[in-house]
């Protein structure tokens, strides 16, 4: 049971690059959460999907796209990379039944440096 | 607006208490978290209150007064292993969870 997996740990992209940071889960969760970290700053939710097929915005969507096509992958895609979005990036997943935000588990993270 | 406020910092010795606290406004209230985070790690669950009182979980304890928008995470009988940040995180009316920036504790011997 490999939990909450993420590639690459590290990425350095120039500007105007794209990528996607993968996430896969073997816990057979219905929630998954994609978040960025910024230093001295709290977890902020970029995007998030309530089972496969179902995806929506966070806070903080802007030049971001997801897609879960199955209920183990959530890979998270940047397009024209921009300094701003230097950060480390989580994924995390759930279960739930009801809604409630139970206990999320985490991913190693991906640092992410655009230069 | 959505506010979780938390100590920046703080320091304590090696064997002793301490306790860090969380003040939260939010737009609804789904239950209170507490995540331990050491630098360059991924944060892991350490409590979850969603009631009025306290949760005892070993060496941990989360507390929570809803009224008054507090929690507050005691450690007792600190080891250097617990130097790490402590993140508050709160349920809002979406139920998503909104962060706090954490706080740094660092341990002396």
């Amino acid at each position: 049971n490999a939990g909450v997996t993420q590639t690459p740990k590290f990425r350095i992209l120039k500007i105007g690059q794209s990528m996607t940071l993968q996430c896969a889960q073997d816990m057979n969760h219905n929630y998954m959460y994609w978040y960025r970290q910024d230093p001295g700053m709290g977890l902020k939710l970029i995007y998030y999907s309530v089972g496969a097929g179902i995806t929506d915005k966070g806070e903080v969507p802007n030049g971001y796209n997801v897609s879960r096509s199955t209920t183990e992958d959530f890979p998270l895609r940047l397009e024209l990379a921009a300094p701003s979005q230097t950060s480390v990036y989580f994924c995390a997943s759930s279960y739930t039944t009801s809604g409630l935000p139970y206990e999320q588990y985490f991913g190693p993270g991906t640092r992410l440096t655009v230069t | 607006g959505q506010n979780i406020d938390q100590p920046t910092e703080m320091t304590a010795t090696e064997g002793a208490i301490v306790q860090i606290n969380c003040t939260y406004q939010t737009s609804g209230f789904n239950g209170l978290f507490w995540y331990q985070q050491h630098a360059g790690e991924a944060p892991t669950f350490l409590s979850y209150n969603v009631l009025d009182g306290l949760e005892e979980k070993g060496r941990f304890s989360s507390f929570l007064s809803r009224s008054k928008g507090y929690s507050y995470l005691l450690l007792k009988e600190l080891q250097m292993k617990d130097s790490a940040s402590y993140l508050c995180a709160v349920g809002d009316s979406n139920y998503q969870l909104i962060w706090g920036a954490g706080t740094k504790l660092i341990i002396k011997p």
